[in-house]
């Protein structure tokens, strides 16, 4: 059973463009979240979603950030306009309830904003 | 809002012995769940152990346990016959209302 994907592993983008990193969920799981890991600090949440819906957009800044989970595919988490500040590493985790209060992550998105 | 606290920014320990990190949370909430995710140097996000809120005995999970402190809000981890495949940042994290809330890190290194 493949674990949580993401793509790309690592993704340079010049200030200005935009920045789109994907996430598939475990097999069987359809709740995702995505965090965001600032260098030598811990991971803050940004986003829960379920298929079609989002859940919770608390940790999302409020502008140039959004996300999504469609019915087919993987979540998506678009920065539009990037900036220095975005640079960081990006997880999505999944679980299978909400119930289960386990999350496993994926391997991560290392954005650089040059 | 809930905010979890790692005052230990490094931590060493020699091969064999036996390690303590530390980690206290704020919270107002009866029901939650605590964590400890090890994240070796591939930044891969990896679950070593979980605790009920509710529950009075402190998990543990191989060379893993957990001192679970309820009254105080304490939640420390101590790793047993540390090896070399232990030295990874240690993040404690607290669940609740669907997301996680995650310490600034310990950076565990063990001599060998």
């Amino acid at each position: 059973n493949a674990g949580v994907m993401q793509n790309p592993r690592h993704l340079v983008r010049r200030r200005g463009q935009e920045a789109r990193l994907r996430c598939s969920p475990m097999k069987g799981h359809s709740h995702v979240y995505w965090y965001r890991q600032l260098p030598e600090e811990g991971l803050k949440f940004m986003v829960y979603l379920q298929k079609e819906n989002i859940i919770d957009e608390s940790g999302m800044p409020k502008e140039r950030f959004s996300a999504e989970f469609p019915k087919e595919g993987p979540s998506i988490l678009r920065i539009q306009q990037v900036v220095r500040g975005d640079s960081a590493a990006y997880f999505c985790a999944s679980s299978q309830m909400r119930e289960l209060h386990e999350q496993f992550f994926g391997p991560g998105t290392r954005l650089t904003v040059l | 809002a809930q905010t979890v606290t790692q005052s230990q920014p490094e931590m060493s320990v020699q091969e064999a012995e036996t390690v303590t990190l530390s980690c206290t949370y704020d919270t107002s909430e009866s029901d939650y769940y605590l964590f400890w995710y090890k994240q070796p140097p591939s930044r891969q996000m990896i679950l070593v152990i979980r605790q009920e809120a509710y529950k009075q005995q402190n998990a543990t999970e191989n060379r893993f346990s957990v001192n679970f402190q309820k009254a105080a809000k304490s939640f420390s981890l101590k790793i047993s016959d540390s090896q070399l495949g232990d030295a990874a940042m240690y993040f404690c994290a607290y669940y609740r209302g669907d997301k996680l809330t995650f310490g600034t890190g310990t950076r565990l290194a063990v001599r060998p």
